[in-house]
């Protein structure tokens, strides 16, 4: 069965530093592979998602992730931080056929 | 709009009271989920509407629960007998192609229900 492990349940950065959410899959197959942000009081957003063609993904807002089969990981990243980022990230997989599943989440803080 | 719209927003109820919950997807979407997301934790699958089959329930926790999509549409999830533990947020999300397909979900802004 696939699976995603989200290694930080809170990360916390200063405004204009990098961000790096981390996220380990398990799957038996090639799986699709997605990061959601979830802002208070709002709807889950999609901020990108793999597929199987290029490896490093750009999504919105200036995030991007990098595919790496060797490593089974899916790392969210963005250079600079802005305050609005501040919310809650989901790392979610699925194969074909099947419902997407969630990580636990990672609470993302950016002070000032 | 354009969104995927759930109601109520908000929804109280006493032990032991049955509630249902409203979700109308995006127009046109083929597929329809439900969530439910505890506090401080991430959604966790309920089940899964093809037009209007039902392809996957796994994820429904006790026949006390129950969802259906008569139409292809409109989908409702119901709750019989609810118990505190059923306290939690549903979300509803839709999309234009099938389950596990590369078609994002587009999620609704959830009930929030709170069994007193």
């Amino acid at each position: 069965a696939q699976s995603v492990t989200q290694l930080d349940s809170h990360v916390s950065v200063s405004e204009g530093t990098p961000v790096l959410l981390r996220c380990n899959y398990s799957s038996s197959y090639s799986p699709s592979l997605f990061w959601y942000v979830q802002h208070p009081n709002k709807g889950l957003q999609l901020l990108l998602k793999y597929t199987s063609a290029a490896t490093l993904v750009k999504g919105i807002n200036g995030f991007e992730a990098e595919f790496k089969k060797s490593e089974t990981s899916f790392h969210l990243t963005k250079p600079s931080a802005h305050m609005s980022d501040a919310a809650e990230y989901f790392c979610v997989v699925t194969l074909a056929g099947t419902a997407l599943i969630f990580g636990k989440g990672t609470t993302l803080s950016v002070s000032s | 709009g354009a969104g995927v719209s759930q109601s109520p927003r908000y929804k109280v109820a006493k032990r032991g009271q049955d509630v249902a919950l409203r979700c109308d997807p995006i127009s046109g979407h083929v597929s329809l989920f439900w969530y439910q997301q505890a506090l401080g934790q991430g959604p966790e699958f309920l089940t899964y509407f093809q037009n209007e089959a039902q392809l996957d329930k796994s994820g429904l926790p006790s026949d006390r629960f129950f969802a259906e999509r008569p139409e292809g549409s409109v989908s409702t999830l119901k709750i019989q007998r609810t118990q505190q533990e059923d306290s939690a947020v549903y979300l509803c999300a839709s999309s234009f192609l099938g389950a596990g397909t590369n078609s994002p979900l587009h999620f609704g802004n959830g009930t929030r229900l709170t069994v007193t």
